[in-house]
């Protein structure tokens, strides 16, 4: 069964910092990686989807990278906001969605 | 354009009661999903339907039965709710093809006491 993990769990910077988080799963042959925000009490949100021949993908101040063979992606944020305060959650995808638990991002002014 | 609806967003039941979650699209996709979202478990999927008319079990599909009245509605029931079914229930629907990327409603917070 695919397992997938964020470490840390939370995550705390101040305004302005760039930042990386980290995603890992445990079985390498999957079709797409996806990253998502959840803002509390809300449902998910895609930001970006990498597709397992690509390596990154990039869209504004975000940027996701894939390293299959070591099962690794990361979401790294430029130049942080306190707007980016939110859950980030990674999922790979073979024939379902595999989600991992969430880094919690606080942003502070 | 609303995208995913999810109707209650708040629910809060007796143990043993029944109710319906509903699910509603407009982005003409025909997969949808059942997810629930428990705190240091992430989301997992109960239920899942590849187009019309079809629907298949999930990782945790127990106490629970789907409905796929059309393609833009997909329903979740639970018979007698139990106080492990409190959770945060999530709809989702998926783009076709290898490109699939999934879009997700506001969530039902049930309360099973």
């Amino acid at each position: 069964k695919q397992e997938v993990t964020q470490i840390p769990a939370a995550l705390s910077v101040p305004e302005g910092e760039n930042l990386v988080l980290n995603c890992s799963f445990t079985d390498s042959a999957i079709y797409n990686l996806q990253w998502f925000r959840q803002d509390p009490g809300k449902g998910l949100t895609s930001l970006l989807l990498i597709q397992s021949s690509q390596r990154e993908q990039t869209s504004g101040r975000l940027n996701a990278s894939l390293d299959k063979s070591s099962g690794r992606s990361t979401l790294y944020i430029a130049a942080s906001q306190p707007g980016d305060s939110a859950t980030y959650l990674c999922a790979v995808i073979k024939t379902q969605f595999y989600f991992g638990t969430g880094t919690s991002l606080t942003v502070i002014p | 354009n609303a995208g995913v609806t999810q109707t209650p967003k708040f629910q809060v039941l007796k143990t043993g009661q029944s109710m319906t979650l509903q699910c509603a699209q407009d982005m003409n996709h025909n997969s949808m999903y059942w997810y629930r979202q428990d705190p240091g478990m992430g989301l997992r999927l109960i239920y899942y339907s590849a187009s019309e008319g079809t629907t298949d079990k999930g990782e945790v599909p127990n106490g629970y039965n789907v409905s796929r009245l059309n393609k833009r509605e997909f329903s979740l029931r639970l018979e007698s709710a139990a106080p492990s079914q409190t959770s945060v229930y999530f709809c989702a629907t998926q783009t076709p093809g290898r490109s699939n990327i999934q879009y997700f409603g506001a969530g039902t917070r049930l309360s099973v006491l």
